[in-house]
Order: C-alpha cells, then sequence, then structure tokens
C-alpha cells in the first residue's frame, strides 16, 4: 500500500509567519505535488515536482516555494503567511516510470492563518 | 489551459436509487480518468479508473464510461448506500506532462437512507 504522510493534521500560525509543510511518500515515487483544497473549487495545484531538487510551478504558485532535497520528501513553504492562505493542503504522489498516473494523497493538513 | 468542468456540485437520492455524476474535458491529449471519493475529514482516494483505449470499466456497483469523441466521462453508482456520501472528483491527465492531473470540482453526495 502507499503511504503518503503529511507532518501536521492541523496548524495554527499568524500572520506574516513561515510555515513548512512536509510530506513523505514511501513508494519510491518520482512525481510529488502540492494542492490546497478550498470550498467549491475543488484542488488547485501549486507546485509540483518530477524529481530531486526539481520543482516546477502549478497554477497557484505566488506566496508559496517548495523544496525536495530528497526523492520522498516534498516540503511546500509560506515564506510569509497570509489569512488569504487559510485552506486544506494535500500532498500527493504518483509513480511516473510505468503507465501508472495515479496520484495518492496525504491526510492533508489544515492550516489556519490568524 | 486545460478544463475539467464536473457536474452536478450536489446530488441527493435516496438509498438503493442510482447517481450519475458527469465530466468534460477540454484537453485531446487527455487518456487517463480517475475518479476519487472524499470522505468528511479524510483524503481522497482512488475509487476507479479509466483510459482512453477503453470506453467503460466496472467494479462491483461503481462504473465509468468514457466518450472520448464528446471528450466527457460518467460515473455511475448503482444500489447506494449511506456510505457512498461524500465529494467524487474527477480528473484528466495532461497531455504531454509527465502524470500531471487537473481536477473537476467535486460533487458533494449525498444518500438517504
Amino acid at each position: 500500500d502507499v503511504k503518503v504522510t503529511q507532518s501536521s493534521r492541523y496548524l495554527v500560525k499568524r500572520t506574516g509567519e513561515k510555515v513548512f509543510l512536509e510530506c513523505v511518500q514511501d513508494m519510491d515515487h518520482e512525481n510529488m505535488f502540492w494542492y490546497r483544497q478550498d470550498p467549491g473549487l475543488g484542488l488547485r495545484l501549486i507546485y509540483f515536482s518530477y524529481d530531486v531538487k526539481m520543482k516546477e510551478k502549478g497554477d497557484i504558485p505566488e506566496g508559496y516555494s517548495v523544496s525536495r532535497e530528497k526523492k520522498e520528501r516534498f516540503s511546500l513553504i509560506l515564506e510569509s503567511a497570509s489569512t488569504n492562505q487559510t485552506s486544506m493542503y494535500l500532498c500527493a504522489s504518483s509513480d511516473r516510470t510505468g503507465i501508472e498516473e495515479t496520484q495518492y494523497f496525504g491526510p492533508g493538513t489544515r492550516l489556519l492563518v490568524l | 489551459g486545460e478544463n475539467v468542468e464536473q457536474h452536478p456540485s450536489t446530488l441527493s437520492v435516496q438509498e438503493g436509487d442510482s447517481a450519475v455524476i458527469k465530466c468534460t474535458y477540454s484537453d485531446s491529449a487527455s487518456n487517463y480518468f480517475p475518479w476519487y471519493k472524499q470522505e468528511l475529514g479524510k483524503r481522497p482516494q482512488l475509487i476507479i479508473d479509466i483510459r482512453s483505449n477503453v470506453g467503460e470499466k466496472k467494479d462491483q456497483r461503481i462504473a465509468v464510461t468514457l466518450n472520448k469523441t464528446a471528450k466527457h466521462f460518467s460515473l455511475h453508482i448503482t444500489e447506494t448506500q449511506p456510505e457512498d456520501s461524500a465529494v467524487y472528483f474527477c480528473a484528466a491527465s495532461i497531455g504531454g506532462s509527465q502524470g500531471n492531473l487537473i481536477f473537476g470540482k467535486g460533487t458533494k453526495l449525498s444518500v438517504k437512507p
């Protein structure tokens, strides 16, 4: 079974704080993704990575950055948290070597920025 | 850019009835179409998927149909049960990408006992 874990289920931060969200997968997947999920807006892609040290902007990268120093770990960074970044953040991973493109999701981190 | 439209946004059915959720996509190069179920407070989980070389796929009470010409695909749930209540997301692969998906906005399905 694919296992994708996220460092926190719930986080409360202050405006202006630097926030780190960690995601780890144990299936040796090349691809990793960060989404945010808001009611009525579905899943929106923030950043993705196809390999170590590689990162690409998704649809809504503003205010975020990412880091992928190891294959199994993909971090999302909010440089200076703002209230409009209050959301559910979901990490996902997928295998790129075969035809399998299924993305497997972590449990999510619900972030509240005050 | 690429887009996936999903309808309806909410769906309420009586237990035992069927439920149908429809999605249309814009990228003619899309060739992989997964469906995810997200129960309240839980992660999205894959329930069924279909590739563009297949028109229909079934797994017990759920089935997915794909019409590549019309660029739409549908999820069918028969004999619905209260535990089918959840938000369902469709997705389509982005042609030329290495595994990116674009998601619909979700359908909240409520099954009333």
